[in-house]
């Protein structure tokens, strides 16, 4: 089993749409990251997080540390946010390195 | 702002051959991670250093090698090449001793013939 689970592995939107991507994981963490690649494989960092919730323009990440579990929002879903969103964790008490789930594709349609 | 540097941004090998990938982190940090992501795979961890010093291994093969220089930019040399690591190979940069956000590269993507 994965130490970082994704929900779902794909998801298909029209544009205007709520999207949720889900986050488990089974380890103790330090940090949770949520990370966008788009098709010519570069990654950004879109939050770090270790509890609460988190607001940037229309994306939003929370964590539950107790439920070993995040989500990240986008609200009014556009056609330039589809991309793979990826889950990686800090493991607690690592060298900072990162595991990653297997990441959320994400398509919106005009 | 600067962003993490990598060179080159494609590098096409041979089997057997050599190569050298380059890091060049964020000014003011001093800590970099390796990461190798395989065609439809999620990123894994290769390598990382501190201040010059190596501070964790992944899952980095024998054939594979990696220092940090003074001036904190870091090198991962890869010999013996291998259909297999055809991948993209991301560098991150943070500080301090990683527990800061990491700062991704765009990414070397090397393909082995």
């Amino acid at each position: 089993k994965n130490e970082v689970e994704q929900s779902p592995q794909n998801l298909t939107a029209q544009e205007g749409e709520f999207i949720t991507i889900n986050c488990s994981y089974s380890v103790g963490i330090s940090a949770l990251h949520w990370l966008q690649q788009h098709p010519g494989g570069g990654i950004v960092s879109l939050f770090m997080l270790s509890s609460g919730k988190k607001k940037h323009g229309r994306l939003i990440a929370t964590i539950n540390i107790q439920e070993k579990h995040s989500s990240l929002h986008i609200t009014a879903s556009h056609p330039r946010d589809s991309a793979v969103y990826i889950c990686a964790v800090r493991r607690g008490g690592s060298q900072g390195n990162l595991i990653f789930g297997k990441g959320t594709k994400l398509s919106v349609k005009p | 702002a600067a962003g993490v540097i990598q060179s080159p941004r494609h590098l096409i090998k041979e089997k057997r051959e050599t190569a050298t990938l380059k890091c060049y982190p964020i000014p003011r940090h001093d800590t970099v991670y390796w990461y190798q992501q395989g065609p439809g795979q999620d990123p894994q961890f290769l390598i990382s250093f501190y201040e010059k010093m190596q501070s964790d291994k992944g899952s980095i093969p024998d054939r594979f090698s990696a220092q940090q220089f003074s001036d904190y930019h870091s090198e991962l040399n890869m010999s013996s090449l291998e259909l297999g690591d055809s991948a993209l190979y991301f560098c991150a940069s943070s500080t301090p001793r990683g527990s800061n956000e990491q700062f991704f590269g765009p990414g070397t993507r090397l393909t082995v013939l």
